[in-house]
């Protein structure tokens, strides 16, 4: 099945700095490749996603971009803010787009 | 925004028992999904649920589990005879089409004792 890596499992970065999150996967037949922030007892909240037919997405502040070839995909944001603290993971859906899996997660301190 | 609602948002229940936990997914959503995290693990995938039957299902999700639509609103997941190591956050999520825009609920956080 499939596997999906996340790096680093922290993070911490000063205010207005960018963060990069990376995420790799194993699964050739991933299709759909979200983003979740989770913040502290709460679910997961999808913040951005991307496609497979896709390299690169923006939004405002985060972007995602994706290596097929590699499969490999990743997060960033810029100019980070104290409320960009959070839990990030990243994830892949099966080709059957019945089944997330998740990498393990990524824990941004964004200090003021 | 619509929202995906869990109940309780945390449940104490004696090693063995029986619990319920309860969804409701966003109201036009035709695929429902429930996912556990072990605190300071991965969020796993346990079930997949459209047109009223188990699409999917993960190695955890074993006898001791089922899922129910009882009704056109509510979804549910019943754990048999709990164990000390069912103790995890429970999340349940839906979306409109196949394999994109999950929406998670917040959880309910099981603690079995």
């Amino acid at each position: 099945g499939e596997n999906v890596e996340q790096h680093p499992s922290t993070l911490s970065v000063q205010e207005g700095d960018s963060a990069v999150i990376k995420c790799t996967y194993s699964d050739s037949a991933s299709n759909y490749f979200p983003w979740y922030k989770q913040e502290l007892g709460k679910g997961p909240q999808l913040i951005i996603d991307i496609r497979s037919n896709v390299g690169e997405k923006k939004d405002q502040r985060i972007a995602v971009t994706l290596n097929k070839t590699a499969k490999h995909f990743s997060l960033h944001i810029t100019e980070t803010q104290p409320e960009d603290s959070a839990v990030y993971f990243c994830a892949a859906v099966n080709n059957a787009g019945n089944m997330l899996t998740f990498g393990g997660g990524t824990r941004l301190m964004v200090k003021p | 925004e619509p929202e995906v609602t869990q109940t309780p948002s945390h449940q104490v229940t004696q090693m063995g028992q029986e619990v319920i936990l309860r969804c409701v997914p966003i109201s036009n959503h035709l695929y429902f999904y429930w996912y556990r995290q072990i605190l300071g693990q991965k969020v796993e995938f346990l079930v997949s649920f459209y047109n009223n039957e188990i699409s999917e299902k993960s190695e955890i999700f074993d006898d001791q589990f089922s899922v129910e639509r009882p009704d056109g609103s509510n979804f549910t997941l019943k754990i048999r005879s709990t164990k000390l190591e069912d103790s995890a956050m429970y999340f349940c999520a839906s979306s409109l089409g196949q394999g994109r825009g999950y929406t998670f609920g917040s959880g309910t956080r099981l603690t079995v004792v």
